[in-house]
């Protein structure tokens, strides 16, 4: 148990649906990031939020819209996604400090996009 | 691209026998940290060198920095079954995180 909890752990999804995946981190960090693990592929990161405030986007397409209601809670909402969406959806926290900055994950939500 | 990229991309070992992964970067970073998967699973954080380290240990791990050739190496000394996992080194510069695309390491009882 790493402290970072996601939900839903499987989710399958046709193009027209409407989804959120679900994030909670009890570990009281204030950094919480999405990334996409795709086979084959490196790790991107996807969004990072800092003390609730969304500090970068990394050219991620407007399908995937993120929220952060407080610092311990982050949600990835989809909406018209494409087969190529289907992946390994990764929540991270931190706790950003000087020289230092570990990320613990959960155990991700398996995406798959039909 | 900033990502690292690991070396080799998959590594089949005896178990007793030690593990070495590579990892080279290209931009300067603040630190490198070392990350294993169990397959389906998230990352788990096993070690962090900072730029101005050469060299850590923790348990089993022993992590190498060399800045002036962007790489870093991960050795696992005396593997065990449970070892099996992929691992992933990451680049850390300000908010920005960089992952490989790992090692899949098979250590065989």
């Amino acid at each position: 148990e790493t402290g970072v909890t996601q939900t839903p752990r499987h989710l399958v999804m046709g193009m027209t649906n409407k989804k959120s995946l679900k994030c909670e981190q009890h570990l009281g960090h204030n950094a919480m990031y999405w990334y996409k693990q795709s086979a084959k592929k490196p790790l991107e990161l996807m969004f990072v939020y800092n003390f609730k405030e969304q500090t970068e986007n990394n050219s991620v397409p407007s399908r995937f819209s993120p929220e952060c209601p407080n610092s311990s809670h982050l949600f990835l909402h989809l909406h018209t996604l494409q087969p190529e969406d289907s992946a390994l959806y990764l929540c991270a926290s931190s706790q950003v400090i000087t020289g230092g900055n570990i990320q613990y994950f959960g155990a991700g939500t398996r995406l798959s996009v039909l | 691209s900033q990502q690292g990229e690991e070396d080799p991309q998959a590594l089949s070992i005896q178990e007793g026998e030690n593990a070495t992964m590579n990892c080279s970067y290209k931009t300067s970073i603040n630190n490198l940290q070392w990350y294993r998967q169990n397959s389906g699973r998230g990352l788990v954080h096993l070690i962090l060198i900072r730029s101005n380290e050469r060299e850590k240990h923790s348990g089993r791990l022993r992590v190498t920095l060399d800045t002036s050739k962007k790489s870093s190496s991960l050795l696992i000394t005396a593997s065990r079954a449970a070892d099996t996992a992929s691992y992933f080194c990451a680049t850390a510069t300000g908010n920005q995180f960089y992952f490989g695309t790992g090692t899949s390491l098979t250590v065989i009882p």
